[in-house]
């Protein structure tokens, strides 16, 4: 029983290639998020949705796309890949982490998918 | 503004060791910190978090780590490191007032010797 499951685990693709990335949770949550972690293993949020409504919006190129269908599935499209896109991308989910304050409910990811653009 | 700092890219210990792993907060807030670990080609998993209900958090697999406000400190420990601990462990703090953002420390590389 998969919590947050990603596919593909690993996509190579070339420069300027459009991808996307799928995530699923079976866990009931409400709030989905995108990390993605570089080649030094630095992990830094893209987005964030609760109930489908996007609430983390952090300073990425707009080449990235997050959508989520239902609460359940947060994809994330890339158009025009660049060689700088090479990492992993990990898909997560928690209940709650829609609301203003202090938060403390965890996190739950996924085990990644591996990006590589040659 | 939140941060996180792990002292220490890699720690090698032998097993049955103490395991000592380091991190510093920052926050103008009491903060929500959490440990994560994360085994070779996995996601992350929840070691133990505090959420200031008590000073000392216990955490699975014989983690615990103590609330330090007078250091600004969330160190971990185990007293007896075991070979399948060598994983990558991070620190994270939740953002306040950006719901389950969190800043995650640079991440320290635990080697466990046999």
């Amino acid at each position: 029983d998969t919590a947050v499951s990603q596919t593909p685990k690993y996509l190579v693709t070339q420069m300027g290639n459009d991808k996307s990335i799928k995530c699923e949770q079976n866990l009931g949550h409400d709030t989905m998020y995108w990390y993605k972690q570089d080649s030094k293993k630095f992990l830094k949020i893209m987005f964030s949705y609760n109930n489908k409504e996007l609430i983390i919006n952090e300073t990425v190129p707009n080449r990235f796309s997050p959508k989520s269908p239902d609460k359940a599935h947060l994809n994330l499209h890339i158009n025009s890949l660049e060689l700088g896109d090479s990492a992993v991308y990990f898909c997560a989910s928690s209940q709650g982490g829609g609301d203003r304050g202090g938060y403390n409910s965890p996190l739950h990811f996924g085990n990644g998918t591996r990006l590589t653009v040659t | 503004a939140q941060s996180v700092t792990q002292l220490g890219s890699h720690v090698s210990v032998s097993e049955g060791a103490l395991v000592l792993l380091r991190c510093n907060y920052s926050s103008s807030v009491p903060p929500y910190l959490f440990w994560y670990v994360q085994y070779p080609n996995q996601g992350l998993q929840l070691l133990l978090k505090y959420t200031s209900a008590a000073t000392l958090v216990k955490g699975i697999n014989g983690f615990e780590a103590e609330f330090k406000k007078s250091e600004t400190s969330f160190h971990l420990t185990k007293p007896s490191a075991h070979m399948s601990d060598a994983a990558e462990y991070f620190c994270a703090v939740s953002v306040n007032n950006q719901g389950g953002k969190l800043i995650f420390g640079q991440g320290t590389e635990l080697s466990v010797k046999p």
